[in-house]
């Protein structure tokens, strides 16, 4: 069975400041995906990023990046310099990569990012 | 990138109706689509896995006498709340992916809809 943990539950920050919201996951599978959403009020997923299990490398994009350990089973996400907008709550999810992938989420962490 | 709509967005019926949400990829054929269940401040549940021309398959603890699912093209899965119920209220939102080799193993996800039984 698969599990994703986000044991953050809310993160509150002043705008500016950096922030990393945490992803633990369990599975069997020697092969997966782990993937970042976003969802804002409306309720949309926003699709962030998709990591294959094989690519360890980290991985910046503006000013998101994530670190991904195999060895601890984690893919972290960090937002740097956050804005207003970045306020929104995050999911991470795990897929098998073969088979019926459909997506395990994590709980979901609620960043507010205050002016 | 690949979307995926559904309709409708929100929907407020009556207790004991039916609601059948469409959600619908408009570029790209789904051989498979999920349906995946969010109550307020919760995560995401899968409900069903949806395949073109055959059964859907359930998740644990779903009813699928309640929650049925049709995929009748590559291009439109269906959900129908039947008689639904106060406790039914949720966002529904369904992913799909693309059919053979192509398949980025990223689920494109369709914008929800907010069901509300009073």
């Amino acid at each position: 069975a698969q599990k994703v943990t986000q044991a953050q539950t809310e993160i509150s920050v002043v705008e500016k400041e950096d922030v990393t919201l945490d992803c633990v996951y369990e599975t069997r599978d020697t092969t997966y995906y782990l993937f970042w959403y976003k969802q804002p009020p409306s309720g949309e997923l926003v699709f962030l990023i998709r990591r294959n299990s094989f690519d360890e490398q980290n991985e910046i994009s503006g000013r998101y990046s994530w670190n991904f350990q195999k060895s601890t089973s984690s893919f972290n996400f960090t937002i740097t310099a956050s804005q207003v907008v970045d306020s929104a709550v995050y999911f991470c999810a795990l897929s098998e990569s073969t088979g019926r992938r459909a997506l395990t989420f994590g709980s979901g962490t609620r960043l507010q990012v205050q002016p | 990138g690949a979307v995926v709509s559904q309709h409708p967005s929100r929907v407020i019926c009556k207790s004991g109706t039916s609601v059948k949400i469409e959600c619908r990829s408009l570029d790209f054929q789904a051989t498979t689509m999920f349906w995946y269940r969010q109550f307020p401040k919760q995560s995401l549940m899968l409900m069903a896995t949806s395949n073109e021309g055959s059964k859907a398959t359930y998740e644990q603890g779903v009813e699928k006498d309640k929650f049925l699912i049709n995929h009748a093209s590559l291009t439109l899965s269906t959900l129908t709340v039947t008689s639904a119920h106060p406790e039914d209220s949720s966002f529904y939102i369904c992913s799909a992916g693309s059919s053979g080799g192509t398949f980025t193993d990223t689920q494109y996800f369709g914008p929800g809809t907010r069901l509300t039984v009073l």
